[in-house]
């Protein structure tokens, strides 16, 4: 089975534009989770969607959304982008909700925003 | 709210020899899990090993194996043998809000291992 993609790997963007980021889970999987990673906050869950409806979301402003198509891949969009949003943004799969269970990673997307 | 400390945010070891990374959490739940991940400098985190909380018995997968103590809130992952593939960060990491939370991730143990 192919694993968890991420599209794009690297992105550049500037202050005040938006970002779209692409996460494709593993084959049979109905969970995607998403996580922020930087050198000060470390490792920040973000939100999970589970068959299409978002299941829980983390500490994060509203700026950041996402949501899941029914063939269970997941789009993450952050909207006025600040320079603290310059992050590797990880998204996780499971094969039923996350709870308890084994995530399989992706590669990550590494966003700069300048 | 979960918490998860990683005391050690660097360990080195000699290969072959056996390593022990620490990790402390704090949760009011009764029924969580617990895992160990591994970010290679690839990024890709990896599961090492994976701890339920109604469990009694430490797991194990071949040269990893944890000390789950549950009274002291206390999870190690202990790595034997171990080998320059080793070498990553590792990340002790909670997940007991009922899923609210996703994973609570500690700050993680840079692992280097001198040949």
């Amino acid at each position: 089975k192919a694993g968890v993609t991420q599209t794009p790997r690297y992105l550049i963007k500037t202050r005040g534009q938006q970002v779209t980021l692409s996460c494709s889970p593993i084959s049979g999987h109905r969970s995607v989770s998403w996580y922020q990673q930087t050198p000060g906050q470390g490792l920040q869950f973000l939100f999970e969607y589970f068959s299409e409806t978002q299941r829980n979301k983390g500490n994060f402003p509203g700026r950041f959304s996402g949501r899941q198509f029914s063939n269970s891949r997941s789009e993450m969009n952050v909207s006025t982008l600040e320079l603290g949003d310059s992050a590797l943004y990880l998204c996780a799969s499971s094969f039923g909700t996350s709870r308890g269970g084994e995530q399989f990673f992706g590669p990550g997307t590494r966003l700069t925003v300048l | 709210a979960q918490t998860v400390t990683q005391s050690q945010p660097e360990m080195s070891v000699q290969e072959a020899e056996t390593v022990t990374l620490s990790c402390t959490y704090d949760t009011s739940e009764s029924d969580y899990y617990l895992f160990w991940y591994k970010q290679p400098p690839s990024r890709q985190m990896i599961l090492v090993i994976r701890q339920e909380a109604y469990k009694q018995q430490n797991a194990t997968e071949n040269r990893f194996s944890v000390n789950f103590q549950k009274a002291a809130k206390s999870f190690s992952l202990k790595i034997s043998d171990s080998q320059l593939g080793d070498a990553a960060m590792y990340f002790c990491a909670s997940d007991s809000g009922g899923g609210a939370d996703g994973l609570t991730f500690g700050k993680g143990t840079h692992l280097i291992i001198q040949p």
